[in-house]
């Protein structure tokens, strides 16, 4: 089945260690987003690429980056991460065009600050 | 701009009965709306979709949504609720630039 695929599931990493989340997909759609999410919150989008063209958020701080090196893998990069960082990392992808935007989304990185 | 507001965080219900999950959006051209659920510590999964063809939108799991324009709403009903329907829902409405526009959500309790 076509799918988003999220990995880790659950990652737990130290304050100010660098930690990358991974994202692939078998969609071969080519908009793929990144979304934080806190607890009993909404997904708050960081970014988004369409193809290789990156758009970031007004809003995201600098200590988050993404990387996608082809259309299937997207990568999260937090290169400072605080105790405020903790939180669900949702992966969504879709198609472009000019009707509906809908997104299909990954099971999620659930991570752990300490 | 588009917006979307969810009334009521918490939404209770006995099983068996109606559940209804209320969304209110705001667009400046003609809306496509979502409904999203999602469990515990998982991703959110689409569960109906409205691309202006039937106002009356039919879902997974017994779900329907109605579109109706001049309320400017887009409700999530099931007629018969389910232990397995307790859950988190999302409305969203597509926003500009490839983006969804999402509402801050209803946590959906079942009771037995």
């Amino acid at each position: 089945d076509a799918m988003v695929i999220q990995n880790p599931r659950y990652q737990v990493t130290q304050f100010g260690k660098p930690v990358t989340l991974s994202c692939s997909q078998t969609l071969n759609h080519n908009v793929m987003y990144w979304y934080q999410q806190k607890s009993s919150q909404a997904p708050k989008l960081l970014f988004h690429y369409y193809d290789k063209d990156f758009n970031n958020e007004a809003d995201t701080p600098d200590n988050f980056q993404s990387r996608r090196p082809n259309t299937s893998f997207c990568f999260l990069d937090i290169r400072s991460p605080g105790l405020g960082d903790a939180a669900m990392y949702l992966c969504a992808t879709s198609t472009p065009g000019p009707y509906y935007r809908e997104q299909f989304f990954g099971p999620g990185t659930r991570l752990t600050v300490l | 701009a588009q917006s979307v507001t969810q009334l009521g965080s918490h939404v209770s219900v006995s099983e068996g009965a109606l559940v209804l999950l209320r969304c209110n959006y705001s667009s400046s051209v003609p809306p496509y709306l979502f409904w999203y659920v999602q469990y515990p510590n998982q991703g959110l999964q689409l569960l109906l979709k409205y691309t202006s063809a039937a106002t009356l939108v039919k879902g997974i799991n017994g779900f329907e949504a109605e579109f109706k324009k001049s309320e400017t709403s887009f409700h999530l009903t099931k007629p018969s609720a389910h232990m397995s329907d307790a859950a988190e829902y999302f409305c969203a409405v597509s926003g500009t630039g490839n983006k969804l526009v999402f509402g801050a959500g209803t946590i959906l309790r079942v009771k037995s």
